[in-house]
Order: C-alpha cells, then structure tokens, then sequence
C-alpha cells in the first residue's frame, strides 16, 4: 500500500464550478500536510499547508481528518489557470522532516 | 520563501559518464534535499544533505552513485554517477522553510531536467 494515495483523475471542470478531491495517508504519525501544486514540467510550489482546524485561502479550502487519515482540497470558481497536477504532501513524523509525496491529481479546467 | 538555483537546468549525456547538479540558495538553511521526479510519477527522495555531515540516503539509493557534498549551508551538489537510461528524470533539490503554524513546508528549486543517451 502507497503511504499517499491519491485519484490520479484526470478531473474535468468547467470554468466556474467547484472541483473536490481527497488524499488519504497511512502514517498516523504524520504531523504535516501540504498542497502541492506542479504544472507540466516544473517543480512543485507549495499551495497551502494544511492545519487541523482546515483552512482557506481564497478560492481554495483545505481540510483533515486525522481519524480517517485523509485531506481535501476544494477549489472554487475555477479558473482556467488552475488546470495543474496537485501533490499531497505528508511529513512522515520524522523529526527532520522526511515528506512524502502522493501520485498527484490531476485537474483539467474548460472553458 | 528562499529563492533556490539549481545548475544545469537540462543536459543530454553519454551512458557510463557522471553529472553534478548544483544547488544554491540565497539564506542559510540547515537542511537540503534531493529528490528525483521519473517520467509521470511523483517524486521520491533521494537523500537529506546537512551541512558539515554525510548525507543521509533513502532505500534504494547509495552514496556510490550519488555522492553529494553539502560543503556550506547555502550550496549543495548531487552527482548522478555512471548513468544509464534508467537515469533519465528531473532532479529537484529543495530546503525547508519557516511556516507560521507548521513545519516541514518544502521549497523547490526549478529542477535538472537530465536525460542519458
């Protein structure tokens, strides 16, 4: 089993809906979780960490369950700018901070 | 976040030759790392490179083949020794940095787009 599983998708939005996927992890220890964003043929950029409380930041919306050991990302009103691969990123609860990458999902945004 | 610089930023070689990859940061950071990102899959740590001690390798990668030196706290190099084919990928070296609520946030430097003839 992958400790990072994600939908590899692609998932197909219209321009201005709304577009959910999960990330689920194995290790219960994991104390940090990230949204990568990594467009064709460059390197991640970090788009959100994701806190307990779940956050937000503009259009897009971060949540945990640590007792399902999963994370979310919610992008809102998509733009066509946002047709990207997104990475789930768990630390391994290593105190040096080892992160373990998911596969990516991918997010194709139409017009 | 630290503005990060990797060194080529694409090459072609020969199977059976080496590769260094430079890394530069512009802010002193205590821990470096190299990961590789093959063809259509996600990336996977190759080792921690911490100033003034021997590397630290993840399974399935050794120093013999990829020897890295982490001579200062802002440079670090990745060699990628006698490639093959297999090589082929995009090396990224990235730091940590100083989140306001977590930890461990990573930043990525544009990467080494490597290919081996």
């Amino acid at each position: 089993r992958k400790e990072v599983e994600q939908d590899p998708g692609p998932f197909n939005v219209p321009e201005g809906a709304t577009v959910a996927f999960n990330c689920t992890y194995s290790n219960s220890a994991s104390q940090s979780f990230f949204w990568y964003r990594q467009d064709c043929r460059k390197e991640p950029k970090l788009l959100m960490s994701v806190y307990s409380s779940g956050n937000e930041d503009g259009r897009f919306t971060a949540q945990l369950n640590r007792a399902s050991q999963y994370i979310s990302l919610l992008i809102r009103d998509s733009k066509l700018s946002d047709s990207a691969t997104y990475l789930c990123v768990v630390n391994t609860g290593d105190s040096w901070g080892k992160l373990q990458f998911g596969a990516g999902t991918q997010v194709v945004v139409t017009p | 976040s630290a503005v990060i610089s990797q060194k080529p930023s694409r090459d072609i070689c020969q199977r059976g030759t080496s590769l260094t990859i430079q890394c530069q940061v512009d802010s002193q950071v205590t821990m470096m790392f190299w990961y590789r990102q093959q063809p259509g899959q996600s990336l996977t740590l190759i080792a921690t490179a911490n100033q003034g001690s021997e590397a630290t390798y993840e399974s399935g990668f050794v120093i013999d083949k990829f020897p890295i030196s982490r001579p200062n706290l802002t440079f670090s190099t990745l060699t990628v020794s006698n490639m093959s084919p297999e090589d082929s990928s995009i090396y990224l070296c990235s730091v940590e940095g100083a989140g306001p609520k977590t930890y461990n946030e990573q930043f990525f430097g544009p990467g080494t787009r490597l290919t081996v003839l």
